[in-house]
């Protein structure tokens, strides 16, 4: 069992729509959650992260946790082109990052 | 504040050769993490260090190795290149208090590749 997965992708939206993204996990003890945006050539940035159940905003990002459930999830409101990139989701158990293989999001104009 | 700085961007070298990778962490963080990226493996945990110690370390071969200086600087170095380790290697900071598994920022990255 991977420690990470996700929702397999790609996903297509149109501009305006959410964007939903799932990620399971298999390390009941872990702690923190992380989302990461990796445009085509770059580097993973990151865009959200939260530790306690429940749902967490930032601008046009909510995270989700649900920890009795192993299930964290990404949604993206009020969908950009800009947004059009593979998100990353991943996991911290002692000081390493355990990353879902991405869901690439494409965003239609 | 600056991010986090890796070079070199690009280096080509051929299988045998060795290679040493170099990252300067965001002022004030201690922690520096490397991972590499493949188009078939994904983002895969390398190690990660703190204080001049390593306190993981992933499932790679003992060809990877890295170290950190006292400024919190790290180089990785990879010895007897193979074809399959071309990839992007990324480092990452972070504040690394103990017993706080705190964001990690990524840098550009360095991309290496085998002929």
């Amino acid at each position: 069992q991977k420690e990470v997965e996700q929702n397999s992708g790609p996903l297509s939206v149109p501009e305006g729509a959410i964007a939903s993204l799932n990620c399971t996990y298999s390390d009941r003890g872990s702690q923190s959650f992380f989302w990461y945006r990796q445009y085509s050539g770059k580097s993973p940035e990151l865009i959200m992260f939260i530790y306690s159940n429940g749902d967490k905003e930032d601008g046009r990002f909510t995270a989700q946790l649900n920890k009795a459930s192993q299930y964290v999830s990404l949604l993206i409101r009020d969908s950009q082109p800009s947004d059009s990139a593979t998100y990353l989701c991943a996991v911290i158990n002692d000081y390493k990052l355990s990353f879902g293989a991405g869901t690439t999001v494409t965003v239609r104009a | 504040k600056a991010g986090v700085t890796q070079t070199p961007r690009y280096l080509i070298k051929t299988r045998g050769q060795q290679v040493t990778l170099s990252c300067s962490p965001i002022s004030g963080h201690r922690s520096v993490s490397w991972y590499q990226q493949t188009p078939g493996q994904g983002l895969q945990f390398l190690f990660e260090y703190f204080s001049e110690t390593q306190r993981n370390k992933g499932n790679f071969p003992g060809r990877f190795s890295g170290r950190q200086f006292s400024n919190s600087r790290s180089e990785m170095n990879v010895s007897t290149l193979e074809l399959g380790d071309s990839a992007l290697y990324l480092c990452a900071s972070s504040l690394g208090v103990p017993e706080s598994n705190q964001p990690q920022h990524f840098g550009d990255g360095t991309r290496l590749s085998i002929l």
